[in-house]
């Protein structure tokens, strides 16, 4: 199973924008890019997914770099609700999710 | 939609019982999957069904541990004889998979403590 990496930790203030990086350098061809982030005391919520090009939905943008050994998770306007762990996952057509460590995620009024 | 729903949301049982854990995934959905985690980790694939069939199951799913999904609905986890190492929170998620990759949509979780 191909691997990711993030930092453990970041820091952002209220109501600016949240650049969370990953890297795969291992991806394979058929990966799909897969993020979720977990509350406390919650299970894991899907956020967004992509193959090859950026992807937006109403909770967040995708950026996958041009190799695909990259990705960013963009959270337009950070709320306090957003404070969590996010997971980035590469995601085989088996859909089985392998999480890592995460990024937690700390939102400063 | 109603969401993924697990029953119970706690158990407490004394090592060497048995356990049952049930999920009832989103309806339309025909994958259903389940995972454990433990505090401070991220969560660890167990296994998966598409339909009534499990298509996979994880190294870490021992012979005390049995999933199904009789009717490609609900799915059930057992555990027998359980132990201290099983306590952890016990996830479900659902998939709607037609062709290549969708979100999975989690439940609440069944948090598991062996006394």
């Amino acid at each position: 199973d191909a691997k990711t990496t993030q930092p453990n930790s970041m820091e952002s203030n209220e109501e600016e924008p949240v650049h969370l990086p990953c890297n795969h350098s291992t991806i394979s061809g058929t990966d799909y890019i897969h993020w979720y982030r977990q509350l406390p005391s919650q299970g894991p919520e899907y956020v967004i997914h992509g193959l090859t090009s950026n992807v937006n939905n109403r909770m967040a943008s995708l950026a996958i770099a041009e190799d695909r050994k990259s990705s960013t998770l963009i959270l337009h306007r950070a709320t306090l609700r957003d404070a969590a762990v996010y997971y980035c996952i590469l995601a085989s057509n088996t859909g089985k999710l392998i999480f890592g460590q995460g990024t937690t995620l700390q939102v400063k009024p | 939609d109603t969401g993924v729903s697990q029953d119970p949301r706690h158990k407490i049982t004394k090592r060497g019982q048995n356990v049952t854990f049930r999920c009832d995934p989103i309806s339309e959905h025909n994958r259903l999957y389940w995972y454990r985690q433990t505090l401070g980790q991220g969560p660890e694939f167990l296994t998966y069904f598409q339909n009534e069939a499990q298509l996979e199951k994880s190294r870490l799913l021992s012979d005390r541990f049995s999933a199904e999904r009789p009717k490609g609905s609900f799915s059930t986890l057992e555990i027998q004889r359980t132990e201290q190492g099983d306590s952890a929170m016990y996830l479900c998620a659902s998939s709607l998979w037609d062709r290549g990759s969708v979100g999975q949509y989690f439940g609440p979780g069944t948090r598991l403590t062996v006394t």
